[in-house]
């Protein structure tokens, strides 16, 4: 089955205490982002990766790390998180290529609290 | 950077009836995509629809690259409508995988 998994779906962590989120597609899609949803805000893109070792910040990277070592997965690291990062993330994926990035499948989501 | 705005950003229906959502943006786009996020909060792509119009069942999109906006048309609205609806678009002079949604409309569908 075509997907896009996260995990871990839930975290609970307390303020400085580094964190990995991981993020794998089985499509071999070339682009894949991480975003960020709060109320009121909407989804902010944390940052985007067009292909494998190519990444780019989106609209909100402060405090976030990424990696793109191989095509399927695309690693979300907090190194020092703090409470304002408490929120639900989403990993997308898309096909990507000279056509543009296309259409977007998300990832079930992982609802983060930072105590 | 570029803007994007959803209007209405709340709306109620009776089961059966037709809504119309819209999308506007203040710049040039290249991509323009509309998505569902269910009560649940799964997010679901309706339509990738940078210009021109698009069906899918009861639901339809049009975008009108030229005047800057998008619409989402949802007919005989169902209970399983309800959620909220995005449209994102990525700017055509920008950087091409910043992807920039709206705040979305949030759709409640009655029995």
């Amino acid at each position: 089955e075509a997907q896009v998994t996260q995990n871990p779906r839930y975290l609970i962590t307390v303020t400085g205490k580094k964190l990995t989120v991981t993020c794998s597609q089985n499509m071999n899609h070339e682009y894949m982002s991480w975003y960020r949803q709060d109320p009121g805000l909407g989804l902010r893109q944390i940052y985007y990766s067009m292909n494998v070792e190519v990444t780019d910040k989106g609209d909100v990277p402060e405090g976030y790390k990424v990696s793109r070592k191989e095509k399927r997965n695309f690693p979300l690291i907090l190194e020092s998180p703090s409470p304002n990062q408490t929120s639900l993330y989403f990993c997308a994926s898309s096909l990507g290529g000279i056509s543009g990035i296309g259409t977007q499948y998300f990832g079930p989501g992982t609802r983060l609290l930072v105590l | 950077g570029i803007q994007v705005e959803q209007s209405p950003p709340d709306l109620i229906l009776q089961e059966g009836a037709n809504s119309t959502l819209r999308c506007n943006f203040s710049d040039s786009v290249n991509n323009l995509q509309w998505f569902h996020q269910n009560p649940w909060g799964q997010l679901i792509n309706l339509f990738y629809i940078p210009s021109g119009t698009k069906q899918n069942g009861r639901l339809s999109a049009t975008t009108v690259a030229t005047e800057r906006y998008s619409l989402l048309y949802i007919s005989s609205s169902q209970t399983t409508d309800s959620g909220v609806y995005f449209c994102a678009v990525i700017n055509y002079g920008g950087s091409q995988g910043n992807l920039i949604f709206g705040k979305g409309t949030k759709l409640s569908v009655k029995p």
